[in-house]
């Protein structure tokens, strides 16, 4: 059963442009999500966040939306750069349970064109 | 920042073996560390959950005799593949949780020949 899906396994950009990750869940439960990326044979790095108190979040070049309504969030980055190339993963947790766990997608391979 | 360091980053190990990894948060304590397993192109896959001076607890359909997890203190988990098999073989990322921080070891390649 997975709860966190990222039905996209890649997308490709031009440099400049807009990227766009999807990511939706299926936990209602679900009240923290994250973003990484990750390079092959390394751990990931945490991007962003949102709490589901809130629907937009902004960091510099990253901007993450959520849609609690239709259990989406949506990672965009403006704009794109060659250096932005890799895999990234959004991840979700439920606060109230204390656990701390984190249930990740299973991916989206972000490739930017110069 | 936070930093976690995971250590080895690569290992090659005999089928039957056992391979221990470990896992440390360098400058902050952390009260729960998390073991996630990752196969060639698909996601991070929880574990287990490790708090300080308790047992772990297991993900569904992660055998906890195979994957022997031990966190002897706020600043150290290891986890330990017994008897490993080439299907053991995977990529293991750590991560150190701290207010509702998460930092995450840089991981270990196993290969098991």
């Amino acid at each position: 059963d997975q709860q966190v899906k990222q039905n996209s396994p890649s997308l490709s950009v031009q440099e400049g442009r807009i990227s766009i990750l999807n990511c939706d869940y299926t936990n209602s439960m679900f009240d923290y999500f994250l973003w990484y990326k990750k390079y092959p044979a390394e751990g990931p790095t945490f991007l962003i966040s949102i709490s589901s108190i809130k629907d937009k979040n902004e960091d510099g070049r990253f901007t993450v939306f959520l849609n609690k309504s239709a259990k989406h969030l949506s990672l965009h980055i403006v704009p794109s750069q060659p250096g932005d190339s890799a895999v990234y993963f959004c991840a979700a947790s439920e606060g109230s349970s204390n656990t701390g766990k984190l249930i990740f997608g299973q991916g989206t391979t972000l490739q930017v064109k110069p | 920042g936070a930093v976690v360091s995971q250590h080895p980053s690569r290992v090659i190990c005999k089928s039957g073996t056992s391979v221990k990894i470990e896992c440390r948060s360098l400058d902050f304590q952390a009260t729960t560390m998390f073991w996630y397993r990752q196969f060639p192109k698909k996601s991070l896959m929880l574990m287990a959950t490790s708090n300080e001076g308790s047992k772990a607890t297991y993900e569904q359909g992660v055998e906890k005799d195979k994957f022997l997890i031990n966190h002897a203190s706020l600043t150290l988990s290891t986890l330990t593949v017994t008897s490993a098999h080439p299907e053991d073989s995977s990529f293991y990322i750590c991560s150190a949780y701290r207010d509702s921080g998460y930092t995450f070891g840089s991981g270990t390649r196993l290969t098991v020949v």
